[in-house]
């Protein structure tokens, strides 16, 4: 049971243009969202969360969205640069903050092409 | 942020021996450390939830006497996988946390190949 769904396996951007990636959830329990990203061979690493009382979060080119009645939470990247390319995972905690047990998307792969 | 370091980064042994990967927290004391597994191309999936001082918390379907896992001090947790098989190679990751953060840290993990 994919709890966390990321349908999108792969997008490609152009440099400077907007880029956006999709999750959709399931687990009503859920109430705080987490995106990552991952090169390979590493671990993730943070870029932005945003609370279930929250519908919108910004932290300079990132801005995750949140439909709680869609239970989908979406992640903007403008503007797109080439070193954005790699694997962003969305991730969710029924814990109220991102300390506990996540449950992963399959991640989507982005390149961002010059 | 803070640094969790995970070793080795890559390892390669023969089926039958064990494997011991460490995961450490640098600069806070972690209470609580979550081992993760990624299988290629897949999404990272909880093997196991362990606190310092007791014993780990297993998912279901995740094997305890073949993923050993040792949280006896507040910056080090091990994952033992235990006679290995060529099916047991994958990438593994340990995220730390404590409850004073609102962050999860994650190692940078260790591709484990099992020949």
């Amino acid at each position: 049971d994919q709890q966390v769904k990321q349908n999108s396996p792969s997008l490609s951007v152009q440099e400077g243009r907007i880029s956006i990636l999709n999750c959709d959830y399931t687990n009503s329990m859920f109430d705080y969202f987490l995106w990552y990203k991952k090169y390979p061979a590493e671990g993730p690493t943070f870029l932005i969360s945003i609370s279930s009382i929250k519908d919108k979060n910004e932290d300079g080119r990132f801005t995750v969205f949140l439909n709680k009645s869609a239970k989908h939470l979406s992640l903007h990247i403008v503007p797109s640069q080439p070193g954005d390319s790699a694997v962003y995972f969305c991730a969710a905690n029924a814990g109220g903050t991102s300390y506990g047990k996540l449950t992963f998307g399959q991640g989507t792969i982005l390149t961002v092409h010059p | 942020g803070a640094v969790v370091s995970q070793h080795p980064s890559w390892v390669i042994c023969k089926s039958g021996t064990s494997v011991k990967i460490e995961c450490r927290s640098l600069d806070f004391q972690a209470t609580t450390m979550f081992w993760y597994r990624q299988f290629p191309k897949q999404s990272l999936m909880l093997m196991a939830t362990s606190n310092e001082g007791s014993k780990a918390t297993y998912e279901q379907g995740v094997e305890k006497d073949k993923f050993l896992i040792n949280h006896a001090s507040l910056t080090l947790s091990t994952l033992t996988v235990t006679s290995a098989h060529p099916e047991d190679s994958s990438f593994y990751i340990c995220s730390a946390g404590d409850r004073l953060n609102t962050e999860a840290f994650f190692g940078q993990g260790t591709r484990l190949t099992v020949v």
